[in-house]
């Protein structure tokens, strides 16, 4: 297995466009991360995925952020409109259900809004 | 709610000298405990855990409940250590993976 693809590796956009980021888990795993990495915040969940169901999106900063899974080998993380403050890295990770739940991240996306 | 807490945002050493990079705990039930690397350019990947008590790379972490900490630790700190770490906690039966803030590490030669 590849491991976790997530697509692009590298965005640049005006502010006020829509921004979709994609990911691809590793086959078999059942729960899926979004995670948005910042020099002052660290490593932040935006929404957690379980069987292709969002369990918990208290981490999405505000309405113009939405997350989809529409089946097990597929998720997207949209912006709309995007902001110079979601400039960051955003990763995407997946893992299996049970014990030593190790999450398996992929190489991020990094977002730069001007 | 569970919550990581790593006090250091940035913790620098001199080469040959021990390394403990703080974490501390926040949940109501049995977590398990981990500790993710980054290195420069690289994609986060798992350290260890405390389930399995192992060593990698020189490094440990001790799961202390009654201090609700899970500090990571090296006796001697080597240049490839430099890097980011993050501590992150998981419940059992319950996926969600929460890190803390990371401590960048930086080991001076």
């Amino acid at each position: 297995d590849a491991g976790v693809i997530q697509s692009p590796r590298h965005e640049v956009t005006e502010m006020g466009q829509e921004v979709t980021l994609r990911c691809k888990p590793i086959s078999g795993h059942n729960s899926l991360f979004w995670y948005r990495q910042t020099m002052m915040r660290g490593l932040e969940l935006l929404i957690y995925f379980n069987n292709n169901v969002p369990i918990d999106d208290s981490g999405m900063p505000e309405d113009r952020f939405s997350a989809k899974m529409p089946n097990a080998s597929f998720s997207t993380l949209k912006i709309q409109p995007s902001e110079p403050r979601d400039s960051a890295v955003y990763f995407c990770a997946s893992s299996q259900t049970g014990l030593n739940t190790e999450a398996f991240f992929g190489q991020g996306t990094r977002l730069t809004v001007v | 709610a569970q919550r990581v807490t790593q006090p250091e945002k940035l913790l620098s050493v001199f080469k040959g000298a021990p390394v403990e990079l703080k974490c501390n705990y926040s949940y109501s039930g049995s977590p398990e405990l981990f500790w993710y690397v980054q290195y420069s350019r690289q994609r986060l990947q798992l350290l260890l855990r405390h389930i399995s008590r192992e060593s990698i790379k020189g490094f440990t972490a001790d799961l202390n409940k009654g201090e609700t900490s899970f500090h990571l630790k090296k006796p001697f700190a080597q240049e490839e250590d430099s890097a980011m770490y993050y501590c992150a906690l998981s419940g059992r039966g319950y996926q969600k993976v929460t890190f803390g803030t990371g401590t960048k590490l930086q080991v001076i030669p």
